[in-house]
């Protein structure tokens, strides 16, 4: 059975810090993996989409990358801002026969300004 | 970009009646989509998949006959939660898979979320 973890739970920091979140995943048998932010009370934003054969993908300050031999992934947010405050979640799909993704615990990010 | 709705946003309602939430997908077929439910402070867990005129697919643990899905369109979803009861409340978010999906950097658009608060 996948599960996802995310570490840490928990980040505060100050703003214009580079920073990394992890994501973890048990099976490393993964279609593609998403990194999706989430404010308070509110849906989902879709950040970056990494296929299973792909290393990392970038998006401005965004950086993700999957070591899927590892099961792991990092989303690196460069030069943060209090506006990067939210819960940063990841998702890993699990093979091409299904579009069910399995999400990690989150981590709630504060950046201060 | 792909627009998913979902209403209402926020409901309340009481112990033992049902309430009907929404999931549409606002510029774009939708042949799939997605129940998720998050519990405060936790992740999103799969509830349930929506295939447009057939029967819904429900995760173990999910009762089917509780949270009803009927996906009678291509671009609406809906979850009813019937008798509801206080350990319901939670927020209810689906999804939706673009039926022109393939090759798109994004393959599924997230709804809002629907807050359900039962008293």
């Amino acid at each position: 059975k996948q599960e996802v973890t995310q570490i840490p739970a928990a980040l505060s920091v100050p703003e214009g810090e580079n920073l990394v979140l992890n994501c973890s995943f048990t099976d490393s048998a993964i279609y593609n993996l998403q990194w999706f932010r989430q404010d308070p009370g509110k849906g989902l934003t879709s950040l970056l989409l990494i296929q299973s054969s792909q290393r990392e993908q970038t998006s401005g300050r965004l950086n993700a990358s999957l070591d899927k031999s590892s099961g792991r992934s990092t989303l690196y947010i460069a030069a943060s801002q209090p506006g990067d405050s939210a819960t940063y979640l990841c998702a890993v799909r699990r093979g091409s026969g299904t579009y069910k993704y399995i999400f990690g615990t989150g981590t709630r990010l504060k950046v201060l300004a | 970009g792909a627009v998913v709705s979902q209403h209402p946003s926020r409901v309340i309602c009481k112990s033992g009646t049902s309430v009907k939430i929404e999931c549409r997908s606002l510029d774009f077929q939708a042949t799939t989509m997605f129940w998720y439910r998050q519990f405060p402070k936790q992740s999103l867990m799969l509830m349930a998949t929506s295939n447009e005129g057939s029967k819904a697919t429900y995760e173990q643990g999910v009762e089917k006959d509780k949270f009803l899905i009927n996906h009678a369109s291509l671009t609406l979803s809906t979850l009813t939660v019937t008798s509801a009861h206080p350990e319901d409340s939670s927020f209810y978010i689906c999804s939706a898979r673009d039926r022109l999906a393939g090759g798109l950097l994004y393959e599924q658009y997230f709804g809002p979320g629907t807050r359900l608060t039962v008293t």
